[in-house]
């Protein structure tokens, strides 16, 4: 069965470092998401994607996200200066069409 | 602002104990509602999708309902490895290119053979 993969599956990193997590969707997909949980709360929506280009993003999205579809397969999420409470789970999601969406088993992002 | 509230927080069963967990959700058009069932450290995974009041899917000892303002995830008789965090997700009607999904905080179940 087909499914959404991630990597690497746990980021550690200094204050201020960048850091890239990559994904690589479901790949008959069209369309792209990041999300992250952090320990104890809620889901949370960053930012879709579709057509080559960031369809909505959340404010949590700030100037410090950005994301990029490389090539045909992957999808990646890159921290430009990592702060302390980006410390969170990250998920990447991929559907085909605008809905149900298929998770992967997600990037734990520790930030010291 | 959409809103999703799942209830209890956390619910523990014996085994074969049958129960249900509730999603109420208000958001200004429902295109659709999702439920995900996420182990500890992993990604949520997909169960059902719901479009419109009345919409009943089952699989296995799982059954969703849905109504105008909440939905219901039925467990009937469950084993042990039912135990995990339910998760309720809506599909608002947001505008044109707008695609996120919003989450509940989950219903932790715990299972006791």
């Amino acid at each position: 069965e087909p499914e959404v993969t991630q990597t690497p599956s746990h980021q550690v990193t200094q204050m201020g470092q960048e850091v890239i997590l990559r994904c690589v969707p479901i790949s008959n997909h069209l369309y792209f998401y990041w999300y992250r949980q952090i320990l104890g709360q809620k889901v949370e929506f960053l930012v879709s994607f579709y057509n080559n280009e960031i369809s909505e993003k959340s404010e949590i999205f700030d100037d410090q996200f950005s994301v990029e579809r490389p090539d045909g397969s992957n999808f990646t999420l890159k921290i430009r200066s990592t702060k302390l409470e980006d410390s969170a789970m990250y998920f990447c999601a991929s559907s085909e069409a605008p809905h149900e969406q298929f998770f992967g088993p997600g990037t734990r992002l520790t930030v010291l | 602002e959409d809103q999703v509230t799942q209830s209890p927080e956390a619910l523990r069963l014996q085994e074969g104990e049958s129960s249900s967990l509730n999603c109420s959700y208000t958001v200004s058009g429902l295109r659709g509602l999702f439920w995900y069932r996420q182990d500890p450290g992993k990604g949520p995974e997909f169960l059902f999708t719901l479009y419109s009041a009345g919409e009943e899917k089952e699989k296995e000892r799982l059954k969703a309902t849905l109504t105008k303002k909440e939905s219901f995830l039925h467990i009937t008789a469950p084993k042990p490895e039912d135990s995990a965090t339910y998760l309720c997700a809506v599909y608002p009607y947001s505008g044109a290119g707008s695609y996120q999904l919003t989450f509940g905080k989950g219903t932790k179940l715990s299972v006791i053979p």
